[in-house]
């Protein structure tokens, strides 16, 4: 497995503004993925976070909303641009560490309140 | 497309007492299939998985799974219960073939009575 952080582990934010969400890995990993887990609910993959390239979104997920950067193998960042209260959420990476391996691990995620 | 239904959104056992969750999944192939485990105010630590050969599968902390392809199902067992174990668990199903999408179930909250 990996071991995964994030920060900032929670914060409290005013509508409008916006927020970048850091995930680090210990070793280098295959991929990368944000999710969004809403409250009282399952988990919602956002997109593929990929190394060099754009990321790959989901099915209403828009890189206007929720740019991505993955500058490396063991580095990722989400921003949730122009926030509003909808955007509370606890906001997850996980890592697929090599290409024959399909199992993902979590971060403790970060958990968001937008006022 | 792929899909994960979880029947029961809380069960409340008794400590020492067996549990079930169950689990069924809808996919064309044979799915990966994994439950993971979200404590609060933590994120999810994987119990355990399953990808093929033994359908049923060990994981840790006593849980154990056991995949069945005639009924799509997943279902999670622990034949005793600790107060440890509330939590809220997550079954998920992984598409096959090199594709990396998890989709989650909704959830079922573990209440664990003393």
């Amino acid at each position: 497995s990996a071991v995964i952080s994030q920060k900032p582990s929670r914060d409290i934010c005013q509508r409008g503004t916006s927020l970048t969400i850091q995930c680090q890995v210990d070793s280098q990993v295959t991929m990368m993925f944000w999710y969004r887990q809403q409250p009282g609910q399952s988990l919602t993959l956002i997109a593929t976070a990929n190394q060099g390239s754009e990321a790959t979104y989901e099915s209403g997920f828009v890189i206007d909303k929720f740019p991505i950067s993955r500058p490396n193998l063991t580095f990722s960042t989400l921003t949730v641009s122009n926030m509003s209260p909808e955007d509370s959420s606890i906001y997850l990476c996980s890592v697929k560490p090599r290409d024959y391996q399909e199992t993902q691990y979590f971060g403790p995620g970060t958990r968001l309140l937008v006022l | 497309a792929q899909s994960v239904t979880q029947p029961d959104i809380h069960i409340t056992v008794s400590e020492g007492a067996s549990l079930e969750l169950r689990c069924n999944y809808s996919y064309g192939a044979t799915p990966y299939l994994f439950w993971y485990v979200q404590s609060p105010g933590q994120g999810l630590q994987l119990l355990l998985k399953y990808f093929s050969g033994d359908t049923l599968v060990q994981g840790i902390k006593g849980f154990e799974a056991e995949f069945k392809r005639s009924q799509s199902s997943f279902n999670l067992r622990k034949p005793s219960v600790h107060w440890s174990d509330a939590a809220e668990y997550f079954c998920a199903v992984g598409t096959t073939g090199g594709g990396n999408k998890l989709t989650f179930g909704t959830g079922t909250q573990l209440k664990v009575e003393l």
